[in-house]
């Protein structure tokens, strides 16, 4: 079965320094990763998405990330951090046969000192 | 416009009682879930319709009954609270393609006291 590691509980970064969270997934064939974010009290929403094509994917919010086969890895990364960027981070994996259904990994939250 | 939507936002029950939790997506996707979120904030799916078919029934206890009256919506309805129902549940919804993200609404927080 899938699984999905996110080995950061917990990443405090200033305001303005680059960030970088992990992810790491289990599965056979190349599997489809999403990023998510989660503000307090809030639904999830799609930072960005690797399909296929490119390894390194462009989202919202000036986030990318890089998909590396060899490392079985999605790591998400921004060059300077807002404030407004604490949130809880959610790495996330699909499949082909899996319905579209996504398991998760179990998040980082990350604070911002100013 | 909202494009997932839920209500209600909070729910405070007593144990042993019904609810349900009601979701509607204006997005014309075809695939809709239900995905539970613990207090650890672990994310785990429970159901999936596609076209108003169950198609993902993940090992969900059977006091938690989905339904989906057409594609737009998809209800959840659980019988017989109890104390481990606490949670946030989010409903998303998807087109039925390879590879494409998921859409989730703002949550409902269920509180079974």
């Amino acid at each position: 079965a899938q699984s999905v590691t996110q080995p950061d509980i917990h990443i405090t970064v200033s305001e303005g320094a680059s960030l970088e969270l992990r992810c790491n997934y289990s599965y056979g064939a190349t599997p489809y990763l999403f990023w998510y974010v989660q503000s307090p009290g809030q639904g999830l929403q799609l930072l960005l998405k690797y399909f296929s094509g490119d390894t390194l994917v462009q989202g919202i919010k000036g986030f990318e990330a890089e998909f590396k086969r060899s490392q079985s890895s999605f790591n998400l990364r921004k060059p300077s951090v807002h404030w407004s960027d604490a949130a809880e981070y959610f790495c996330a994996v699909g499949f082909t046969g899996g319905g579209n259904k996504l398991t998760f990994g179990t998040g980082t939250q990350l604070k911002v000192e100013l | 416009d909202t494009a997932v939507s839920q209500t209600p936002k909070y729910l405070v029950t007593q144990m042993g009682n019904d609810k349900s939790i009601k979701c509607e997506q204006n997005l014309g996707h075809d695939t809709m879930y239900w995905y539970k979120q613990d207090s650890k904030k672990f994310l785990k799916i429970m159901f999936s319709y596609n076209n108003k078919e169950l198609i993902i029934n993940e090992t969900v206890p059977n006091r938690f009954s989905p339904k989906s009256p057409d594609k737009a919506h998809l209800n959840l309805h659980i019988n017989s609270l109890e104390l481990g129902d606490s949670a946030v549940y989010f409903c998303a919804s998807s087109q039925n393609r390879r590879g494409t993200e998921a859409f989730f609404g703002q949550g409902t927080r269920l509180t079974v006291v």
